[in-house]
């Protein structure tokens, strides 16, 4: 059962354009929500997150929008940089319920060409 | 400030052997996380320690798998008598404190391949 899950593996943006990734849940238990970067041969690192009583979030470069109604996130990376690509994951947690695991997508790969 | 450690970074047995990761939380931390990502998937939880404590562990499978954190030392993760499907990449996390168990930051995992 995917509770999380990114639909596209990858994507591929020019430099200097908006990428946007996007994820959706099932679980309406979910009430924050986070986004990690990930390097190959490396640990995924923290990049941004959400509560559920907000609707955006910005930090940067960086916006994730909540959509809790449709159960959807997605997350704004303008302009996209080559240092940007990496693979990209979702991830949930559900603090009534099951504390602090968090619940991951699959990733999407994002590919900025220069 | 050193991150997240993980030892060894590559680990290979054979079916059968067992298998022990290690995980140094960040300095200061005392939450670890543990979770297992297998080839073309996400990160899967597995389990969560305090020092000397397991909190959670509804993700770990029922055989062959314990984790401890122990007051001195780091954590570690054991599979014994590892099969094929044990090939994965395992990633420890650690937070300072449970008001932050959401952000949780990353060990570069260890790459276990069983042959």
């Amino acid at each position: 059962d995917q509770q999380v899950k990114q639909n596209s593996p990858s994507l591929s943006v020019q430099e200097g354009r908006i990428s946007i990734l996007n994820c959706d849940y099932t679980n309406s238990m979910f009430d924050y929500f986070l986004w990690y970067k990930k390097y190959p041969a490396e640990g995924p690192t923290f990049l941004i997150s959400i509560s559920s009583i907000k609707d955006k979030n910005e930090d940067g470069r960086f916006t994730v929008f909540l959509n809790k109604s449709a159960k959807h996130l997605s997350l704004h990376i303008v302009p996209s940089q080559p240092g940007d690509s990496a693979v990209y994951f979702c991830a949930a947690s559900a603090r009534e319920t099951s504390g602090s695991r968090l619940t991951f997508g699959e990733g999407t790969q994002l590919t900025v060409n220069p | 400030n050193a991150g997240v450690m993980q030892n060894p970074r590559h680990l290979v047995r054979r079916r059968g052997q067992e298998a022990r990761l290690r995980c140094s939380p960040m300095k200061g931390h005392s939450h670890v996380y543990w979770y297992r990502q297998l080839p073309e998937e996400g990160l899967k939880f597995m389990v969560y320690l305090q020092k000397e404590n397991i909190i959670d562990e509804s993700g770990m499978p029922k055989e062959r798998f314990s984790a401890e954190f122990p007051k001195e030392g780091p954590s570690i993760l054991r599979i014994q008598q590892v099969v094929r499907g044990d090939s994965a990449a395992y990633f420890c996390a650690s937070s300072p404190r449970r008001t932050e168990a959401y952000e949780q930051y990353f060990g570069p995992g260890t790459r276990l391949t069983v042959t």
